[in-house]
């Protein structure tokens, strides 16, 4: 059963606009979320992450929204750039003895300059 | 570079062969990660080391996957009679501390192809 769900698995966003991707969990007693952004041949990098106590994290053009109500978090890119252009990850964890991560399946964003 | 390395970077393996993934974590670092990434997928947790103690081995998916990391610091990957749906892209991480959170750092990955 998939924990963390990204329904997207495209966007396409104009150089300058803003790229918002989705990001959907089931389980509430996550600690932590974060987003990472991978290029093709190489490994993810961590971008920024949320605690479950918080609502909104903001780290120079990335936001991350919390809604735990929903389930849902968000990340906004403003203003995107063509270097960009990367497949996304939402992931979760439970902060603990193992710390390890719950991965969504990605969102490629492709921001046409 | 400082990051964490892995090797071979691609590893084409006949059906039934088996075969060793190597990762070189940074320096320092107590905790290591192995996850593997099928076509389209994201990453899934596959075991966790703190140190050479191997403390989470829930997410390998058959005892044909095996880990080790003896001295605390390089990991190996083995996985023994290779079958097609072991093909994917296996990561390996490495984070500074234990207990509390900490940024995990991957490599870029070995792909593998079963044949």
């Amino acid at each position: 059963d998939q924990q963390v769900k990204q329904n997207s698995p495209s966007l396409s966003v104009q150089e300058g606009r803003i790229s918002i991707l989705n990001c959907d969990y089931t389980n509430s007693m996550f600690d932590y979320f974060l987003w990472y952004k991978k290029y093709p041949a190489e490994g993810p990098t961590f971008l920024i992450s949320i605690s479950s106590i918080k609502d909104k994290n903001e780290d120079g053009r990335f936001t991350v929204f919390l809604n735990k109500s929903a389930k849902h978090l968000s990340l906004h890119i403003v203003p995107s750039q063509p270097g960009d252009s990367a497949v996304y990850f939402c992931a979760a964890l439970f902060e603990g003895a193992t710390n390890k991560l719950i991965f969504g399946t990605g969102t490629l964003l492709a921001v046409q300059p | 570079g400082a990051g964490v390395s892995q090797s071979p970077r691609y590893k084409v393996a006949k059906r039934g062969q088996d075969v060793a993934l190597r990762c070189d974590p940074i320096s320092g670092h107590v905790s290591l990660f192995w996850y593997q990434q099928a076509l389209g997928q994201g990453p899934e947790f596959l075991t966790y080391f703190q140190n050479e103690a191997q403390l989470d081995k829930s997410g390998l998916p058959s005892d044909r996957f095996f880990a080790e990391r003896p001295e605390g610091s390089v990991s190996t990957l083995k996985i023994q009679r290779t079958q097609q749906e072991d093909s994917a892209v296996y990561l390996c991480a490495s984070s500074f501390s234990g207990s509390d959170y900490n940024e995990q750092f991957f490599g870029p990955g070995t792909r593998l192809t079963v044949l």
